[in-house]
């Protein structure tokens, strides 16, 4: 069964960098996931997919100071200089035959 | 640009039908699967349906299992889902998905959803 845990809460500092990871569970660490971000009351937003050897393919015009990387069953989103506007929740996606699946998302507060 | 546009939420009673309809423009259509993903008040994404660029491939999240139907009219660029035997559970913010490739991979762009509530 897949199924992709998530903190639910993180913070970080103005200006700070903050790392959220999604982890896959029962071992599937050849799977890639996506990452996105809904900023309150908003559709979800497209970041990026982080593929199991730790490449990234970002969305269109995501800035720079988010970046993805991996380490086993672990999927991390890092976002750098965080600003306000990247207080939102953040989820992960992964797919399979026949399947999607979300996390339970991470709440970013921006201190 | 890529826009999705849903339509089609509406307040229901339990037990009645509603039909989704979601609008695609700014890419080819006909080139990609596309999906559902629903939101509940205050709640996480969930994944509700999705069907392959040729609707050769469907497939649903055990929750809607046999009360939702998804489809799609490449010709009308257009993506629908039908939901019969409504519950108050189903109640959320559905959203249209568009996938990156031809079948199951990450979602790249989303709508703006439409709000279906399920109430006596």
């Amino acid at each position: 069964q897949l199924v992709l845990t998530q903190s639910p809460s993180a913070s970080a500092s103005l200006g700070a960098s903050v790392k959220l990871t999604c982890t896959l569970s029962s071992g599937p660490s050849s799977y890639a996931i996506a990452w996105h971000q809904q900023q309150p009351e908003r559709a979800p937003r497209f970041l990026m997919t982080i593929y199991p050897d730790g490449s990234h393919k970002k969305g269109d015009g995501v800035p720079d100071r988010f970046s993805g990387s991996s380490s086993g069953a672990e999927r991390y989103l890092t976002v750098s200089s965080v600003r306000s506007e990247d207080e939102a929740d953040y989820y992960c996606q992964t797919w399979g035959s026949g399947i999607q699946v979300f996390g339970g998302g991470t709440r970013l507060t921006v201190l | 640009d890529v826009q999705l546009v849903e339509s089609g939420g509406a307040l229901v009673q339990p037990g009645r039908s509603l039909r989704l309809s979601c609008s695609a423009s700014g890419f080819t259509f006909d080139n990609y699967a596309v999906h559902w993903v629903r939101q509940p008040p205050g709640k996480g994404l969930e994944w509700v349906s999705g069907i392959n660029w040729n609707s050769g491939n469907r497939a649903y999240a055990d929750s809607v299992k046999g009360r939702f139907t998804i489809s799609r009219d490449n010709a009308k660029r257009s993506l629908y889902l039908q939901m019969n035997s409504l519950r108050p559970e189903d109640t959320a913010l559905y959203f249209c998905a568009k996938d990156h490739g031809v079948g199951w991979g990450a979602f790249d762009f989303w709508g703006q959803g439409t709000l279906v509530s399920v109430s006596s």
